[in-house]
């Protein structure tokens, strides 16, 4: 198994451009999820999805859109980026939603936004 | 208020030394405690996870949680080079709103020093 993969792992945006992080997992896990990792902050929920065709916001959400049309692939789109968006990208799966379930994270993507 | 504070450090310790690393939170519905490490440049992975109340031994690891005080800790014993890393509590719950969702601390950035 390969587990959680992201592509890229680095990327260099301008202000305005628009892109699209991919993740995806051989786990055939039901649950995954985007955080935002920023210095300082933690590790922040962005949007999350229980299942292929469900996705819902989590606490950061506002300049991404996610959609999950299979149970493997949950690609994160930024839609006109922003050097607020300069952060560190990881998507998360697990069998279920149900908390008790281990989180497996991918690598991460470098994203800076100029 | 942050739902889950943690000192970043950076703490600094000798070879064989106990590190004991804590975190607070303010939300009583969180019912699930995880600690996650995360070595430079990676993801997060799951060290240990502790459900309600109480402590949790895996090797040179102890986890406790004190809800009364909406307190959890990580003890590392005869701590090692190998456990230079940052370490990130988080919390869930299976009710509600916060339902799956992880709500991480800052982390805390520990180095063992041979």
């Amino acid at each position: 198994n390969a587990g959680v993969t992201q592509t890229p792992k680095f990327q260099v945006l301008k202000t305005g451009q628009s892109m699209t992080l991919q993740c995806a997992q051989d786990m055939n896990h039901e649950y995954m999820s985007w955080y935002r990792q920023d210095p300082g902050m933690g590790l922040r929920l962005i949007h999350y999805s229980v299942g292929a065709g469900i996705t819902d916001q989590g606490e950061v959400p506002n300049g991404y859109n996610v959609s999950r049309s299979t149970t493997e692939d949950f690609p994160l789109r930024l839609l006109s980026a922003a050097p607020s968006q300069t952060s560190v990208y990881f998507c998360a799966s697990s069998y279920s939603i149900n908390p008790a379930d281990t989180q497996y994270f991918g690598p991460g993507t470098r994203l800076t936004v100029l | 208020q942050k739902e889950v504070e943690q000192d970043p450090g950076p703490l600094s310790v000798p070879e064989g030394a106990i590190v004991s690393l804590n975190c607070t939170y303010s939300n009583s519905a969180f019912q699930y405690f995880m600690w996650y490490r995360q070595y430079s440049r990676k993801g997060p992975e799951l060290l240990m996870y502790t459900y309600s109340s109480g402590n949790k031994e895996d090797g040179r690891f102890t986890a406790q949680v004190d809800k009364s005080s909406k307190y959890i800790s990580l003890f590392i014993r005869d701590s090692q080079p190998s456990d230079s890393a940052t370490y990130l509590c988080a919390m869930s719950s299976d009710r509600g709103s916060t339902l799956g969702r992880l709500y991480f601390g800052r982390g805390t950035q520990l180095t063992v020093w041979p």
